[in-house]
């Protein structure tokens, strides 16, 4: 196991809602970075935090939006949902100055 | 066209057969590479890290070509848990250390 966990394991809402994603880093990392997974697609990056303030973005509109506590813990929120946010949402931690990347086993989020 | 493309799945092998699975990207800065692995409906675990020389783990091969911006595993002797897809990621440094995943290549390994 990698030491990254996720919360909640499964959720489902419905078109508009709001949603938060949490994730706990594996014990000495101190970047988190969430990832969105569709069906039969790979993992499609969202942000990256570093030491509570976000690092980095991919193509993801601004209703995605994140925080990185001060334990390095970060929470994925996104309102106004929509049908295709419908997907497996990672995180993973990394060491700042090292590349791998060690994933949490996922929140599968279904919007109907 | 996708920053990293890789071979149209599924494949189908016998126990024991050996599977090759390629991979080009597009963005020459690119700066580190790996191989994921990734079992139905579970998180990507790291399968190995892909260097410029070439490295091996076990029945596992990666080769790295930076002229060609090709990427390969080799996975000899295959065995029924080696059944997963695998995801050739690419990871380019900055401000963010971002990871760009492939869409993945199925494998079956059959009895």
């Amino acid at each position: 196991e990698t030491g990254v966990t996720q919360s909640p394991t499964h959720l489902i809402k419905t078109r508009g809602q709001q949603v938060t994603l949490r994730c706990s880093s594996q014990s000495g990392h101190n970047t988190v970075s969430w990832y969105q997974q569709a069906l039969g697609q790979g993992p499609q990056f969202i942000f990256q935090y570093y030491r509570e303030e976000e690092n980095g973005r991919g193509n993801f509109p601004p209703r995605f939006s994140g925080l990185q506590f001060p334990n390095y813990s970060s929470e994925l929120n996104v309102n106004a949902l929509e049908l295709d946010d419908s997907a497996l949402y990672l995180c993973a931690s990394s060491l700042a100055q090292g590349d791998t990347q060690y994933f949490g086993p996922g929140t599968r989020l279904t919007v109907l | 066209r996708k920053e990293v493309e890789q071979d149209p799945g599924p494949f189908n092998v016998p126990e024991g057969a050996t599977v090759a699975f390629n991979c080009t990207y597009s963005n020459s800065a690119s700066q580190s590479f790996f191989w994921y692995r990734q079992d139905c409906r579970k998180e990507p675990k790291l399968l190995m890290s892909v260097y410029s020389s070439g490295n091996e783990d076990g029945r596992f091969t990666a080769q790295l070509n930076r002229a060609s911006q090709y990427i390969s595993l080799l996975i000899r002797d295959s065995k029924l848990s080696d059944s997963a897809t695998y995801l050739c990621v690419v990871g380019v440094l900055g401000s963010a250390r971002q990871l760009t995943f492939g869409s993945g290549t199925q494998l079956t390994v059959l009895p």
